[in-house]
Order: structure tokens, then C-alpha cells, then sequence
């Protein structure tokens, strides 16, 4: 079957403008993740739903980051007034269930000019 | 939180050459992922170790979980240009979901 989506692949944004990146996880699967990649090194986790409830955001670096999944399957992560900093690949991740693998998507690539 | 520290950081080798990269803790771990992302691509889940002492082969990889839970490693046998990537570990301490990488081991094969 399909896999995790995501897109747009890739966004170049001038600091100070929003974005909007865009999950669809794999059918049927109850857990979201979001991760932030930086270049050369391991995903860092951001955030974690299940179903509609996003139940836990410790690691969303700031207050212009933003995360929902109003009908428990796509997921928007938002990122307001974006600086350079938050240039990096954010995965999205969906599992069936909470504790179970997780089946990661091909990543948007951020570059904030 | 609990943090996987992983070695080499880099390895380059000779198709046909073996290669392992190391992961290791300082407090014991519930469980050890290992997944490969090749360049510009996604991370792939390969295998999940829960434990202690566990081995377990995928082809020509042999995946281990130390005795004490603290540490694992991936070995490769022979390898392939198709082996070319990034080899992470990771870890979800105790009965939590949150993904936890270590930074990886860039292997690079020379045909």
C-alpha cells in the first residue's frame, strides 16, 4: 500500500514568511510523529499525535511552531516568520498504533533564505 | 533525556570489506531500532532488539544488543555499493513512543 507522503519535497522561504508542510500518513495508522533533520545529523523529535489529539509538543523549538491533525489522518506542521535556523528536512512518521514502528516520509527540505 | 551516542562517525570502505558501527549508552536502554537512510531519502526502520544479549541477522547484516543493554551494533558482511547511507540507532526509553537517534555512521563504499 501507499506509504507516508509528505509534501511539498522541498520549500524555499524568505525569512520572515510562514510555512505550511503537509503529512499524509499511511491509512488507518492512529500515531503522528513530526521530526526536524539537521544536516548530518539524526531527526529530532517535535511532536506527537494520536488520532486528532496532539499529545505531547515538548520538543517544537518555539512558539512560531505549530501542529495539527483536526480529523485524526493529515497533519500540518506550521512554522511562522521562519529565520535561518529552522532550515533542515521535517519528517513525518505514522505508526498503527502508539509504540509500534514507525514508517517515516520522504521529508520536506526547508531552506530559509 | 536518554541519549544513544554512536561511533564512527564516519567509514569508508572497500566493496567486500566488512564494516560495524557502534551504539552506545550510559544508562540502560528499554530497546535499541537501528534504521539506514540513504542520501536524500527517509529513514527505513531495519530491525528493533528489546533483549539483553539478543542477536539477530538480516542477510548480511547482524544486528546485536549488549548484555547490559547499554550498547548494540550492526555489522555488515561484505559490502555492497547498495549498502551506501546513513546507519542510525535509536532508542524509546521506557514505555514512552518518543524516538530518541543517535547522530549515525555515514558509510561510504568504493566499488
Amino acid at each position: 500500500g501507499a506509504g507516508v507522503s509528505q509534501s511539498p519535497r522541498y520549500k524555499v522561504a524568505k525569512r520572515g514568511q510562514d510555512v505550511a508542510l503537509r503529512c499524509d500518513p499511511i491509512s488507518g495508522h492512529v500515531s503522528l510523529f513530526w521530526y526536524q533533520q539537521a544536516l548530518g545529523q539524526g531527526p529530532e523529535f517535535l511532536t506527537y499525535f494520536q488520532n486528532e489529539a496532539q499529545l505531547d509538543k515538548s520538543g517544537l523549538p518555539s512558539d512560531r511552531f505549530f501542529a495539527e491533525r483536526p480529523e485524526g489522518s493529515v497533519s500540518t506542521l506550521k512554522i511562522q516568520r521562519t529565520q535561518q535556523e529552522d532550515s533542515a528536512v521535517y519528517l513525518c512518521a505514522s505508526s498503527p498504533q502508539y509504540q509500534e514502528t514507525q514508517y517515516f516520509g520522504p521529508g520536506t527540505r526547508l531552506l530559509v533564505l | 533525556g536518554q541519549q544513544v551516542m554512536q561511533i564512527p562517525q564516519y567509514q569508508h570502505v572497500q566493496e567486500g570489506e566488512d564494516f560495524t558501527t557502534y551504539c552506545n549508552s550510559s544508562t540502560t536502554l528499554s530497546n535499541i531500532q537501528w534504521y539506514k537512510q540513504r542520501p536524500g531519502g527517509h529513514p527505513v526502520f531495519l530491525i528493533q532488539l528489546v533483549k539483553s544479549g539478543e542477536v539477530k541477522k538480516q542477510k548480511r547484516l547482524t544486528f546485536q544488543f549488549g548484555e547490559a543493554k547499554k550498547n548494540s551494533s550492526l555489522h555488515i558482511t561484505a559490502t555492497q555499493t547498495t549498502d551506501v547511507g546513513t546507519y542510525f540507532c535509536a532508542t524509546t526509553p521506557g514505555s514512552n513512543y518518543k524516538l530518541t537517534f543517535g547522530k549515525g555512521t555515514l558509510l561510504t563504499v568504493n566499488p
